[in-house]
């Protein structure tokens, strides 16, 4: 089955300043990538996705980034904010066949005013 | 967007007796469920895959005895959680993915608020 892992574990960066969290994933069939924001207590929340037909993706201050060759991905949030405190769960999944979700070990995100 | 709701949001029981949780699609449905399951500080485990009208599908090392999951409509799943122990005391969660979605929309999952269960 599919083996997703993810790093930093934990960041803390100051206010202002840009975050990057990576994961690497095992299945190279896995053509759908989401990134999940979760507070405490909460439910995850996505905030950006890339499929396996782009490299890249950008919200605003969320840009994603995909390697297929290198089966890995990326998070960048430019311009951090109080409110980007959270934990952050990378995921991978195949859009055909029985589709679920697997997900990173997370990376809990602080910024420091 | 989608909206999965999950109830009780939080449940606390005495070791030995049964906690069933619900989730539903509210404006959508949902062919397939998926529930996780999530301890302090951890990541999303995933327990099974409920599928309307036929027997849910466990991830290796999850109980289907003790974990009981019906999906028998199109907007509800619901897990039951038999005989709970203190060790089964956790953030339980539900998604869902809308009937035919495809293309750009294809994957997407909607989560439940969740459910945590603590077991004295």
């Amino acid at each position: 089955g599919e083996n997703v892992e993810q790093h930093p574990s934990t960041l803390s960066v100051q206010e202002g300043d840009s975050a990057v969290i990576k994961c690497t994933y095992s299945d190279s069939a896995s053509n759908y990538f989401p990134w999940y924001k979760q507070e405490l207590g909460k439910r995850p929340q996505l905030i950006i996705d890339i499929r396996s037909n782009v490299g890249e993706k950008k919200d605003q201050r969320i840009a994603v980034t995909l390697n297929k060759t290198a089966k890995h991905f990326s998070l960048h949030i430019t311009e951090t904010q109080p409110e980007d405190s959270a934990v952050y769960f990378c995921a991978a999944s195949i859009t055909f066949g029985n589709e679920k979700l697997t997900f990173g070990t997370g990376t809990r995100l602080t910024i420091i005013p | 967007g989608a909206v999965v709701s999950q109830h009780p949001s939080w449940v606390i029981c005495k070791s030995g007796t049964s906690v069933k949780i619900e989730c539903r699609s509210l404006d959508f449905q949902a062919t397939t469920m998926f529930w996780y399951r999530q301890f302090p500080k951890q990541s999303l485990m995933l327990m099974a895959t409920s599928n309307e009208g036929s027997k849910a599908t466990y991830e290796q090392g999850v109980e289907k005895d003790k974990f009981l999951i019906n999906h028998a409509s199109l907007t509800l799943s619901t897990l039951t959680v038999t005989s709970a122990h203190p060790e089964d005391s956790s953030f339980y969660i539900c998604s869902a993915r809308e009937r035919g979605t495809s293309g750009n929309k294809a994957g997407e999952l909607f989560f439940g608020e969740g459910s945590r269960l603590t077991v004295l």
